[in-house]
């Protein structure tokens, strides 16, 4: 069974103090893996895709990383709007649908 | 904006009612998919639309649910008799040919 498991499941930092979230995934053949950021009341706003082991992509103060089990964000000297909650998904190769399975999510929460 | 849009952003319900909720997805986008995320978790695929046709609704939980996108643009979303399981977001994602599913802001159903 196709599955997500993000770790940890709420993490708290210091304005400035570099971390990773963890993404780590089973699925029969991965197309694709996304990162997405989602603020209170809102929809999940699209980070990243990453489709092949070793690719990384960056914007601002993040970075993705991809093995063939798992995903790293790299968060570089956070700020406190990067506080929300990162959700990572998988999307399967195969069959007729293009749904993505996600992760329960790391709620990150930057101090001043 | 021309992101992806979503109607009523609150719904409140009594049991046993049916409900209707509506998403404009992003012009010229040919696939259109539902989720739902209930409190501190993931969104949950329910069904997904190429165009007009629902190729998939392997995540529909019961026969309530019925979703249809009758002209290949706005969807909606219908749950019938609801049931206080149903409580939860409702999202609303579309993409292009491209992989990248782009959320809309979501219905909070209630169902009392």
């Amino acid at each position: 069974e196709d599955q997500v498991t993000q770790s940890p499941e709420a993490l708290r930092l210091q304005e400035g103090e570099s971390s990773s979230l963890n993404c780590s995934y089973t699925v029969s053949g991965l197309r694709g893996l996304f990162w997405y950021r989602q603020d209170p009341g809102k929809g999940p706003e699209f980070l990243f895709t990453l489709y092949s082991a070793g690719e990384e992509k960056e914007k601002e103060r993040l970075k993705a990383t991809l093995t063939k089990k798992e995903s790293f964000l790299h968060i570089t000297a956070p700020k406190p709007e990067d506080s929300a909650t990162y959700l990572c998904a998988v999307q399967a190769a195969g069959g007729a649908t293009n749904k993505l399975i996600f992760g329960t999510g790391t709620l990150l929460a930057v101090q001043p | 904006g021309a992101g992806v849009s979503q109607s009523p952003r609150y719904k409140v319900a009594k049991r046993g009612q049916d409900v209707a909720l509506r998403c404009d997805p992003i012009s010229g986008h040919v696939s259109l998919f539902w989720y739902q995320q209930a409190l501190g978790q993931g969104p949950e695929f329910l069904t997904y639309f190429q165009n007009e046709a629902q190729l998939d609704k392997s995540g529909l939980p019961s026969d309530r649910f019925f979703a249809e996108r009758p002209e290949g643009s706005v969807s909606t979303l219908k749950i019938q008799r609801t049931q206080q399981e149903d409580s939860a977001v409702y999202l609303c994602a579309s993409s292009s040919y491209i992989n990248e599913q782009f959320f809309g802001p979501g219905t909070r159903l209630t169902v009392l």
